[in-house]
């Protein structure tokens, strides 16, 4: 049973396209984020939201946009892709406000050509 | 602006021995600090945290040591295994933040046989 499934696993496309990646949990969790790891592994939190509700928005171009259907799915949609996107995305799901570990997907490897 | 540093990059270390990853961070509001494991194309995967009141957790074989005044924690393996070869990720998060982790750049640790 996996936890925080995310797909696709690879994305290859280019430039200017539109893709979606998606992202469900099974672990009842009221929290949901988006993780960016880029070239240099640095991973950056992009967005979180709770009980549907947008609650954390870094400074993401708004060629981003989250969606959260319901409280176990946050799917992210990328408008006019850029090279600067290729990166793997981490979905990710946790209690707000509770000290606990947050628990990831497996990523998706965006690859914009 | 880089609020929690690794500042190994890699670390190589014998089966058998104690590794130990060090793990820096500047904002003194942090009050709960994680240690991630992440295999390549996996997800990181949650290993052991500690809260700001304490100064030491401890899990089998990883003990994460926290230095409120030094703004400075550790995490030891020991004996490491050839299993514990990959990428461990220090995160930190502060109450009020929505959970939200801040994220180290990472240290790959090779246990060698």
């Amino acid at each position: 049973d996996t936890a925080v499934s995310q797909t696709p696993k690879y994305l290859v496309t280019q430039m200017g396209n539109d893709k979606s990646i998606k992202c469900e949990q099974n672990l009842g969790h009221d929290t949901m984020y988006w993780y960016k790891q880029d070239s240099k592994k640095f991973l950056k939190i992009m967005f979180s939201y709770n009980n549907k509700e947008l609650i954390i928005n870094e400074t993401v171009p708004n060629r981003f946009s989250p969606k959260s259907p319901d409280k176990a799915h946050l799917n992210l949609h990328i408008n006019s892709l850029e090279l600067g996107d290729s990166a793997v995305y981490f979905c990710a799901s946790g209690r707000k406000g509770a000290k606990s570990p947050l628990h990831f997907g497996n990523g998706t490897r965006l690859t914009v050509t | 602006d880089q609020q929690v540093k690794q500042n190994s990059p890699s670390l190589s270390v014998q089966e058998g021995r104690i590794s130990i990853l060090n793990c820096d961070y500047t904002n003194s509001m942090f009050d709960y600090f994680l240690w991630y494991k992440k295999y390549p194309a996996e997800g990181p995967t949650f290993l052991i945290s500690i809260s700001s009141i304490k100064d030491k957790n401890e899990d089998g074989r990883f003990t994460v040591f926290l230095n409120k005044s030094a703004k400075h924690l550790s995490l030891h393996i020991v004996p490491s295994q050839p299993g514990d070869s990959a990428v461990y990720f220090c995160a930190a998060s502060l109450t009020g933040g929505g959970n939200k982790l801040t994220f180290g750049t990472g240290t790959q640790l090779k246990v060698e046989l």
